[in-house]
Formats: structure tokens, sequence, C-alpha cells
């Protein structure tokens, strides 16, 4: 199985501030690379897929970017709504996995 | 619109199975697949199975010996049933539409608890 580490686990931050999210994959998944935004109250919605590509009606603040083993979510100014948790996922085998997650907390 | 709403027991006992239902509206099954993804109480996201469009599977090979996972079309249901519950499948099971050409989960429901306990 392809394991998929993120990093922080947890990382506070101030509104405005420009983050970085960053997932290694134990292979190569070849950008097959999703973002995924958890709320608190439990709703989880998609924000990228194939690594860089935008779900519609995701504001434009949110990019994806990464190749081969290592890939990253950036958030350019972060809004009060986004203080929730992400997960990357991979689907270029299965069975499809996903990182452990990171906190995104308002400092 | 799109949407996926999971049923299913909220506490089950151990050694028992599990019977979960996503049932869509807004799409039709024979478009789209459909996936389960679990979380633990306070732990990350497990995908579980899914079902495409074609009606083909596939399952996470650390439990595809306890799963199945089926549809009934006309329903507009999803079915996932897991055996031989322990009480670490404790957990919210969501479902999710697999998005067209790209398998990521671009709708999802907003899960249903299950409690594995005797």
């Amino acid at each position: 199985d392809i394991q998929m580490t993120q990093t922080p686990s947890s990382m506070p931050a101030s509104l405005g501030e420009r983050v970085t999210i960053s997932c290694r994959a134990s292979q190569g998944i070849s950008n097959y690379l999703n973002w995924y935004q958890q709320k608190p109250d439990g709703t989880i919605k998609p924000l990228i897929y194939y690594t860089s590509n935008l779900q519609s009606g995701v504001p434009s603040r949110f990019s994806g970017s990464g190749s081969g083993t290592d890939y990253s979510l950036t958030i350019s100014s972060l809004e009060p709504e986004d203080f929730a948790m992400y997960y990357c996922q991979q689907y270029d085998s299965s069975p499809w996995t996903f990182g452990g997650g990171t906190k995104l907390e308002l400092k | 619109q799109v949407q996926l709403k999971e049923s299913g027991p909220g506490l089950v006992q151990p050694s028992r199975t599990l019977s979960l239902t996503c049932t869509v509206s807004g799409f039709s099954l024979t478009s789209y697949g459909v996936s389960w993804v679990r979380q633990p109480p306070g732990k990350g996201l497990e995908w579980i199975a899914a079902i495409w469009s074609g009606g083909s599977t596939d399952y996470n090979s650390a439990l595809k010996s306890r799963l199945s996972i089926s549809r009934d079309t006309s329903k507009s249901q999803v079915l996932l049933k897991m055996n031989s519950l322990q009480t670490e499948d404790t957990a919210m099971y969501f479902c999710a539409r697999l998005g067209g050409v790209d398998d990521y989960f671009d709708y999802w429901g907003q899960g249903v608890m299950v409690t594995v306990s005797s």
C-alpha cells in the first residue's frame, strides 16, 4: 500500500497568512493526488484534484502543486472559514490512501 | 442537485454484520461511481470500497475479506456489507460520489455513525 505522510499535523496560523501543507507519498503517484477539507461539523468537500485542478466553486486562494512523491496545498491568504482539517489522498493505486491530516488552527 | 445520504444501524454487536445504505439523488449510478470512506472518532480517513458506473468493484485489501459492495440502480442505492465487526470498526461511515474522469470524491454525504459494542 502507498503511505501518505502529511506535514505538519497541526499548524497555528493567522488571518491573511499564506500557508502550505505538504504531502509525501511512499512511492511515485504520477500526480494522482487530491486534497479535501473537513470542517468541525464533519462536512467534507473536495478542494483540488489531480494535483492542481481547482474543484468548481473553490476559491482561487487555494492551489495545489507537486510531482513524483511530493505534493503541496497552498492557501494564499487565510480567511476565517479556512480553519479546518485538510487531507491529501492518492488514487494512483488501490487501496486509495489518505494522509493523516493537517489541522489548521487560528493562532 | 447532487445529494448522498447514508443510513444504517447506529449500534452493532461485535461479530455481527453491518449493512449500510447510501441513497443518492441528482445523478445516476450508471453514470457515476460511489465509494465508502470511514473515519474512527478523532482519527483520519480510510477508503473502504468503490463501485463504478459499469458495476465493477474494488475493495481496501485490508478489509476485503469482510466486505461486499453492491447497488440497486432502480432505487438509486449503494449497499455496503461488512461482516465480523470488531470494536475497531466503530467509525463515521461516509459515502461519496466519484467525479467522472478523475477518481476523486466530488460530493460527500454527511455520514452515519456506527458503534460496535455489546
